[in-house]
């Protein structure tokens, strides 16, 4: 069966440092992987998107970047943090679509991420 | 106008209560979910839908394609089904739009 790991749970860091946050998917092949941010109060909004190695889409324009160096293997990253980047981050997987509507996403356990 | 837009946006309700959440949207969409986030902010995939109705225990789900407009039922209602119901719009996976979400308490 497969699963999906998100670490670490919970975070708190301050403002202007960097970070990383890593999402694992066990148990399927080139899925495709998704970054989701939840802020407070407000509802979730899609951040990345992957369909492949290498191969990463961004929904808005912010201070975060993604990276996937493995088939399995979704990175959230950032340089220097700011207030507005806390909140509640979920790391989502998918079977690949060939064609058609997007299969059901399946979502981690999610990141709670403070910003002082 | 947002593109997808729910209600109510908060529900009370008694044990045992049949409860409807509805989902209206204003753009062309491949499918809809229907999300259930609990009080730790988990998130569970309820359904995928692209047409018609699908039922998974106590949980209906409907979309009318035309109308733009889906509903979540929850039959019997249980104090565990105590959480926020989100519904979101999937455009093949371009374009991911999530509803504002539905608060439901069930009390016992």
């Amino acid at each position: 069966s497969q699963t999906i790991h998100q670490w670490p749970a919970t975070l708190v860091q301050p403002v202007g440092s960097p970070l990383s946050l890593e999402c694992t998917v066990e148990g399927t092949s080139n899925p495709n992987l998704y970054w989701y941010r939840q802020a407070a109060g407000r509802g979730l909004q899609l951040l990345f998107y992957s369909v492949g190695i290498g191969q990463i889409s961004s929904e808005v324009p912010q201070n975060l970047s993604a990276s996937r160096p493995q088939d399995r293997q979704f990175i959230l990253s950032s340089k220097k943090l700011l207030l507005s980047d806390s909140g509640f981050y979920l790391c989502a997987w998918s079977p690949t679509r060939q064609r058609g509507p997007t299969d059901t996403q399946y979502f981690g356990p999610g990141t709670r991420l403070t910003v002082l | 106008k947002n593109e997808v837009e729910q209600s109510p946006q908060n529900l009370t309700a008694q044990e045992g209560e049949f409860i409807t959440i509805n989902c209206s949207y204003s753009v062309g969409i491949s499918a809809l979910h229907w999300l259930q986030q609990h009080p730790g902010g988990g998130i569970v995939s309820l359904f995928m839908l692209s047409s018609g109705k699908k039922k998974h225990g106590r949980l209906i789900a409907t979309i009318n394609i035309q109308e733009k407009h889906s509903s979540l039922h929850i039959t019997a209602s249980h104090p565990r089904d105590s959480a926020v119901y989100i519904c979101a719009l999937d455009n093949y996976g371009q374009n991911f739009v999530f509803g504002p979400g539905t608060r439901l308490s069930v009390l016992p």
